[in-house]
């Protein structure tokens, strides 16, 4: 167990809706970072916020927003979903923005319909 | 912006061999190189990592070598095991401290 939590475990849910995943750093972290595997794929780094700010991005499509609050969850949100979306969403944390081990969390499985 | 390159996309060793997964970056910036394990369905969990002002790191039977004038590094598992058998990503960072990942190397250890 990394400390890192993720709700929830799996999504299903249709094309051209909303969904929104949530994640909890381990303790003391204050970097959130959130990444998409696709089935056999790699990590693809979508977006990473620091203290509540976002401190880089990736990939991240325009229908796809985040953000982290002052207790340091952070919640991806995924808008007009497309079969394609469907992949494992991962969210990770780490305690600075800088060259840090980055803990994982388990996972959010979105499978779009 | 930084792109991984990471080989094989698969390796297959007989258990008690060892294995070697090869990846280049194209960042000179970057600076921090971990390597991340994922077995099935679940989640990448840091096996090794390097920072650029070391060449080499071993811990126990995972080693990882940088060299950073050619930009690449490498994982080395001496005397493989079943528990081995995962997919391994490394991934390159900079001062940007975004993380970018190869496309995964699935090593199966077999009896």
């Amino acid at each position: 167990d990394s400390g890192v939590t993720q709700t929830p475990k799996h999504l299903i849910t249709a094309t051209g809706q909303r969904v929104t995943l949530r994640c909890s750093p381990r303790s003391g972290d204050l970097s959130v970072y959130w990444y998409q595997q696709s089935l056999d794929q790699g990590l693809q780094f979508l977006i990473q916020y620091y203290n509540g700010e976002e401190r880089a991005k990736g990939n991240i499509l325009e229908r796809f927003s985040a953000q982290q609050f002052p207790d340091l969850h952070s919640e991806l949100n995924l808008s007009s979903l497309e079969l394609g979306d469907s992949a494992l969403y991962f969210c990770a944390s780490s305690v600075n923005w800088g060259l840090d081990e980055q803990f994982f969390g388990p996972g959010t499985r979105l499978t779009v319909l | 912006g930084e792109n991984v390159e990471q080989h094989p996309s698969t390796l297959s060793v007989q258990e008690g061999d060892s294995a070697v997964i090869k990846c280049t970056y194209s960042d000179s910036a970057s600076n921090y190189f971990p390597w991340y394990k994922q077995e099935l369905g679940k989640r990448p969990q840091l096996i090794i990592d390097i920072r650029s002002n070391v060449g080499e790191k071993k811990d126990q039977r995972i080693a990882v070598t940088l060299n950073k004038t050619a930009k690449h590094f490498s994982l080395h598992i001496t005397e493989t095991q079943p528990e081995d058998s995962a997919v391994y990503f490394c991934a390159a960072s900079g001062t940007a401290s975004k993380l970018t990942f190869g496309t995964g190397t699935r090593l199966q250890v077999t009896l």
